[in-house]
């Protein structure tokens, strides 16, 4: 099976950038996305990458996409209390079946 | 307008037992998604269908079935249940199957199997 690997925990202090980290081995997806999850909540699609894109801004959001590497990043910038959850990278297939990350769950301290 | 909806929002059965899981989706969308999410892991898909057709099946064993209804609902069947079955089994919603289609993902139903 393919593989979406994300690093489990990031911890950063209120009002600096986190950058959360995905990689993954097969590259024919059209598009690469970031959820985030709360607790007692749903998936919440936060943005997307084109795959012939290198890098997309969103405010505070920038994804980056190193196709070379099969590396794609998320960098929250000025992070807040709120952005505390877990994200994940998710890859569509045919049909547009999802295949998920891991989850890095994004602890931010006041 | 309403989101995905699930029900129940918990459940708790034994081994066993089978389970029944409901999902609505977003008016005018035809395509539903199941996902089952075990604690600590990614969502992994279960099934879609669209048009009331089966499109994908993951790689779950044949105690798990799923239906949609002509009103696009659709159930989640698991027979058999095994503690292993314990997870956030989530709905997901989208107008079709296309990648740049967005899934809209429901609040999920959290099942525990004793």
């Amino acid at each position: 099976g393919e593989d979406v690997e994300q690093s489990l925990f990031l911890s950063v202090r209120e009002g600096d950038s986190s950058v959360i980290n995905c990689t993954y081995t097969d590259s024919s997806s059209t598009y690469l996305y970031w959820y985030k999850q709360e607790p007692g909540a749903g998936l919440q699609l936060l943005t997307y990458i084109f795959s012939n894109m290198d890098m997309k801004q969103d405010q505070r959001l920038t994804v980056l996409l190193n196709k070379k590497d099969k590396h794609l990043s998320l960098r929250i910038a000025d992070t807040q209390t709120g952005d505390s959850a877990i994200y994940f990278c998710a890859l569509p297939r045919a049909t547009n079946k999802l295949i998920f990350g891991t989850g890095t769950l994004l602890a931010v301290q006041p | 307008d309403a989101g995905v909806t699930q029900s129940p929002t918990h459940l708790i059965k034994t081994r066993g037992q089978h389970v029944t899981l409901r999902c609505s989706p977003i008016s005018g969308h035809k395509s539903v998604s199941w996902y089952q999410q075990v604690l600590g892991q990614g969502p992994q898909f279960i099934f879609q269908y669209y048009e009331k057709e089966e499109r994908g099946r993951g790689n779950f064993p044949d105690r798990f079935s799923a239906r949609q209804f002509p009103n696009y609902s659709s159930e989640l069947n698991v027979n058999a249940l095994l503690l292993g079955d314990s997870a956030l089994y989530l709905c997901a919603s989208s107008s079709g199957t296309s990648s740049y289609n967005e899934q809209f993902f429901g609040p999920g139903t959290r099942l525990t199997v004793l």
